[in-house]
């Protein structure tokens, strides 16, 4: 059976510090990934998502990044935080060519950016 | 932006209570579905209704889509405790099959009393 696993679950960091939050799928090749961000309460934004090593889309523009090393591996990653980048953010996958397959989530990072 | 936007914000029913969550959305869809988020957690889908279709029902849950209306409805019925969670609808939009990916919208956080 298919797993996804996004770590660290938690992370306190200073603004203008770095970071790295890794995403791993088991058990399915060539999956479609995803980072969603997700406010306080809010609903969810669609940060990035690929659809194969190396193509990375971008949603909306910040001072965040995406790279996808391997075939089921995702990282989100930012080189200065902000505090604005504090949130809930999760990483998802998703098989074929139709975008309206069923998306599969992980149990998501908290990041508070202080 | 969110295409989908759920309707109420939040509810609070009795268990055994039915608990009804209507989301509407702008643009034209090749399906829609809906998924559940417990506090602090990923979100699990729950089921998917393609445009073609009026209702669906899976167990307790029952979706209809009207797409004349550019709307859809979750009920759920006799309620349990353990069904409090937030519930989002996502949307896929026609056109948009380079995309691959779902729009949210921004929940519906159910309570259901014991």
């Amino acid at each position: 059976s298919q797993t996804i696993h996004q770590w660290p679950a938690t992370l306190v960091q200073p603004v203008g510090s770095p970071l790295s939050l890794e995403c791993t799928v088991e058990g399915t090749s060539n999956p479609n990934l995803y980072w969603y961000r997700q406010a306080a309460g809010r609903g969810l934004q669609l940060l990035f998502y690929s659809v194969g090593i190396g193509q990375i889309s971008s949603e909306v523009p910040q001072n965040l990044s995406a790279s996808r090393p391997q075939d089921r591996q995702f990282i989100l990653s930012s080189k200065k935080l902000l505090l604005s980048d504090s949130g809930f953010y999760l990483c998802a996958w998703s098989v074929g060519s139709s975008s309206g397959n069923t998306i599969y989530f992980g149990e998501g990072s908290w990041l508070t950016v202080v | 932006s969110q295409q989908g936007e759920e309707d109420p914000q939040a509810l609070s029913i009795q268990e055994g209570e039915n608990a009804t969550m209507n989301c509407s959305y702008k643009t034209s869809i090749n399906n829609l579905q809906w998924y559940r988020q417990n506090s602090g957690r990923g979100l699990v889908h729950l089921i998917l209704i393609r445009s073609n279709e009026r209702e669906k029902h899976s167990g307790r849950l029952r979706v209809t889509l009207d797409t004349s209306k550019k709307s859809s409805s979750l009920l759920i019925t006799a309620s349990r405790a353990a069904d409090t969670a937030s519930y989002f609808c996502a949307t896929d939009e026609v056109g948009d099959t380079g995309r691959r990916a779902l729009t949210f919208g921004s929940g519906t956080r159910l309570q259901v009393q014991p």
